[in-house]
């Protein structure tokens, strides 16, 4: 089982519909989860990231975390042909020094 | 604020030459970690540095290694190189004030290293 796990895509969503992205991990020892989009060719850029259980928003983007079920999620509302790009889970654990695991990354396509 | 430089940032090497990547974190970030990213791979958390220690490693042979300077600025060397070294190496810094406590990091530029 990959440390973590993200579907592959592609998710392809019409223009100013809701983008649903998900991640699971399976270290429980995991402290601190974020979200990166990943244009082609650049490097990742941060947007959210979520340290606690519950709901997290900021603009269009709301991040998901349970961990009781190991998952993360990310959505986005009123997409636009701007947030195609590759989504990337990251998790974050402590083990003497951080190490952060990068899921395989989700390519959402928005159809203007 | 500045961001995350990296340089160069692109490198054409041969087989078996060695090569010096090079990471100037953001400005009071004293925390830097280097990560490899291949189409078939995905992005690979090769070390993470603080305070000019190596605080974790990721599952890479001991060709490539790392440091940093009391600066916080951080070097990555890969020995020997080999066709599959052929990636794009991404620098990240972050605050992480104290040892235990995270904060997000940011991504430099990156190098895209090819090996032929």
């Amino acid at each position: 089982q990959k440390e973590v796990e993200q579907n592959s895509g592609p998710l392809s969503v019409p223009e100013g519909a809701i983008a649903s992205l998900n991640c699971t991990y399976s270290d429980r020892g995991s402290q601190s989860f974020f979200w990166y989009r990943q244009y082609s060719g650049k490097s990742p850029e941060l947007i959210m990231s979520i340290y606690s259980n519950g709901d997290k928003e900021d603009g269009r983007f709301t991040a998901q975390l349970n961990k009781a079920s190991q998952y993360v999620s990310l959505l986005i509302r009123d997409s636009q042909p701007s947030d195609s790009a590759t989504y990337l889970c990251a998790v974050n654990i402590y083990t003497g020094g951080f190490k952060t695991i990068f899921g395989a990354g989700t390519r959402l396509f928005v159809k203007a | 604020k500045a961001g995350v430089t990296q340089t160069p940032r692109y490198l054409i090497k041969t087989r078996g030459q060695q090569v010096t990547l090079s990471c100037s974190p953001i400005s009071g970030h004293r925390s830097v970690s280097w990560y490899q990213q291949t189409p078939g791979q995905g992005l690979q958390f090769l070390f993470e540095y603080f305070s000019e220690t190596q605080r974790n490693k990721g599952n890479f042979p001991g060709r490539f290694s790392g440091r940093q300077f009391s600066n916080s600025r951080s070097e990555m060397n890969v020995s020997t190189l080999e066709l599959g070294d052929s990636a794009l190496y991404l620098c990240a810094s972050s605050l992480a004030r104290d040892t235990r406590t995270y904060y997000e990091q940011y991504f430099g530029p990156g190098t895209r290293l090819t090996v032929t």
